[in-house]
């Protein structure tokens, strides 16, 4: 089967760095996607590593290590507009898995 | 910049009672995703079509929950009949392939069931 665990809540002050850990478990890996979903809205695709090492997209870089079924999301620069829900997503085969989500709290 | 359609945006239903949800992809994605999302949980895949074909319905409630997508373009996903439990956001998502690549999700039905 698949399942994936990351950190229910994240808080972090405006200017800082975050980190958002998920590992997971799965049969037939593709890649690891990143998705970030404000209240009331759809998620919206943030990043995605199908290889080891690191992907950095302006303020946000991701990291996958497949030998440790590990990734991380990095979040550089905090704003406001970054408290958000952030789900790591596992693609095995056809199908695409989703975590619970880490609900991310950005402090003044 | 494409978009995925869905509607309607908001639906009050009684249970017991059939509603149904559209879903239009971004043009030229031959895969199709329903999920379901409970308030605080993470999105959860209901039925992937790859073109018109079903390639997973595993978690799919087969008993009330049906979903078509005819001629491999737009899709139709319907409870009948809805139950208090349904109540929840029902997101559509389309890709260009299916394995694993940047999936685009619609805006979602957000469900009522009294």
């Amino acid at each position: 089967g698949q399942s994936l665990e990351q950190p229910s809540e994240v808080t972090a002050v405006e200017g800082a760095i975050v980190q958002i850990n998920c590992t997971y478990q799965t049969s037939g890996f593709y890649g690891l996607s990143w998705y970030q979903q404000h209240d009331g809205g759809a998620p919206t695709f943030l990043s995605y590593n199908g290889l080891d090492g690191l992907e950095e997209t302006g303020r946000f870089s991701s990291f996958l290590s497949r030998s440790d079924s590990y990734g991380y999301l990095l979040l550089q620069e905090l704003q406001m507009k970054d408290s958000a829900s952030y789900f790591c997503a596992v693609a095995g085969g056809f199908k695409t898995i989703f975590g619970a989500g880490t609900r991310l709290f950005v402090k003044a | 910049e494409a978009e995925v359609a869905q509607s309607p945006r908001y639906k009050i239903t009684e249970k017991s009672q059939a509603v149904a949800f559209w879903c239009d992809p971004i043009s030229g994605h031959a895969t199709l995703y329903w999920y379901r999302q409970i308030l605080g949980q993470g999105p959860e895949l209901l039925v992937q079509f790859q073109d018109e074909s079903v390639v997973d319905d595993s978690q799919l409630p087969k008993d009330r929950f049906s979903a078509e997508r005819l001629k491999g373009v737009d899709s139709t996903l319907k409870i009948q009949p809805a139950e208090l439990g349904d109540s929840a956001m029902y997101l559509c998502a389309s890709s260009s392939m299916g394995q694993g690549e940047t999936q685009y999700f619609g805006p979602g039905t957000r469900l009522l069931v009294l």
